[in-house]
C-alpha cells in the first residue's frame, strides 16, 4: 500500500492562510490523493481530491507537485472551526481499503 | 438529508458480551466500511463490503463480525474475542462505481467494555 507522511501538528492565527503538507513518495500513477478532517468526537468529513491538477472547491484548495509525489492542502482563511486532524490519504484504483495514518492536528488561535 | 446514522452514540457492555453497532445509510451507495480508532490514532479498517451479501477483512478484523444483508445496512459485531473492543468505531460509505469516490463517514459509536 502507498503511504503518506504528515507533520503531527501544525498552528495557524486566525484569518490567516494554513499549508498542509503531505509527502507520498511512492505514489502510484492510478492513486488520488484524498484529504479529509476530522473534529473532535465526529466522523472524518471529506474535504477535497485530485489527481494531478490543482484542485479548488468551497472548503480547500489542493495542490499536487508535478512528480506527485507531495502535495499541499491549502486553507485559505482559517477560521476557529477548521481546528482539527486533517488526514492526508491515497486511494488506488479498484481498491476499497483505504487507510487513515494519524493526519495532522491544526490549531487555529484566535 | 442523505447521510450515514450510526446508533447508539454511547455503549457501555461487560466484558464477555458480544455488541451489534448499527450503521445505515440512505446515499445509496454500494460500498460501505467499519473503522476503528483508539485515543490519539487514526483510523483501522476492520471491514469493508463493495456490495450486498458480500465483504471483505480489513487490516484488524479479528474479534469482529459484519453481515450485508441489505444495501443500506451493515451492522457490525464486537465479540466476545475482541481482546480490547474499548474504542470509537466509525462507519463510512462511498459510491462504488468511481474509485475516487469520497467516503461519507458517521458520527461514529463510543464503545466502553469493561
Amino acid at each position: 500500500d502507498a503511504k503518506t507522511t504528515q507533520p503531527n501538528s501544525m498552528e495557524s492565527n486566525e484569518e490567516e492562510p494554513v499549508h498542509l503538507p503531505c509527502n507520498h513518495s511512492t505514489i502510484s500513477g492510478t492513486d488520488y490523493i484524498h484529504w479529509y478532517r476530522q473534529l473532535p468526537s465526529q466522523g472524518p468529513e471529506y474535504v477535497i481530491h485530485g489527481l494531478t491538477s490543482n484542485v479548488n472547491n468551497r472548503m480547500a484548495s489542493l495542490a499536487i507537485a508535478e512528480d506527485r509525489k507531495s502535495s499541499t492542502l491549502i486553507l485559505h482563511r482559517a477560521t476557529l472551526r477548521d481546528a482539527a486532524v486533517y488526514y492526508c490519504i491515497l486511494r488506488a484504483s479498484n481498491d476499497y481499503k483505504l487507510s487513515f495514518g494519524a493526519g495532522t492536528t491544526v490549531t487555529v488561535r484566535a | 438529508d442523505g447521510g450515514i446514522t450510526q446508533s447508539p452514540k454511547y455503549l457501555f457492555r461487560k466484558e464477555g458480551q458480544n455488541v451489534t453497532l448499527s450503521c445505515e445509510q440512505n446515499l445509496n451507495h454500494d460500498a460501505m466500511y467499519w473503522y476503528r480508532q483508539d485515543p490519539g490514532q487514526g483510523l483501522r479498517l476492520i471491514y469493508y463490503s463493495q456490495i450486498v451479501n458480500d465483504f471483505q477483512k480489513g487490516d484488524i478484523a479479528e474479534g469482529y463480525s459484519v453481515s450485508r444483508e441489505k444495501k443500506e445496512s451493515f451492522p457490525l459485531t464486537v465479540t466476545s474475542a475482541q481482546k480490547n473492543p474499548t474504542a470509537f468505531y466509525l462507519c463510512a460509505s462511498s459510491s462504488g462505481s468511481r474509485v475516487a469516490s469520497p467516503l461519507h463517514f458517521g458520527n461514529g459509536t463510543r464503545l466502553t467494555v469493561t
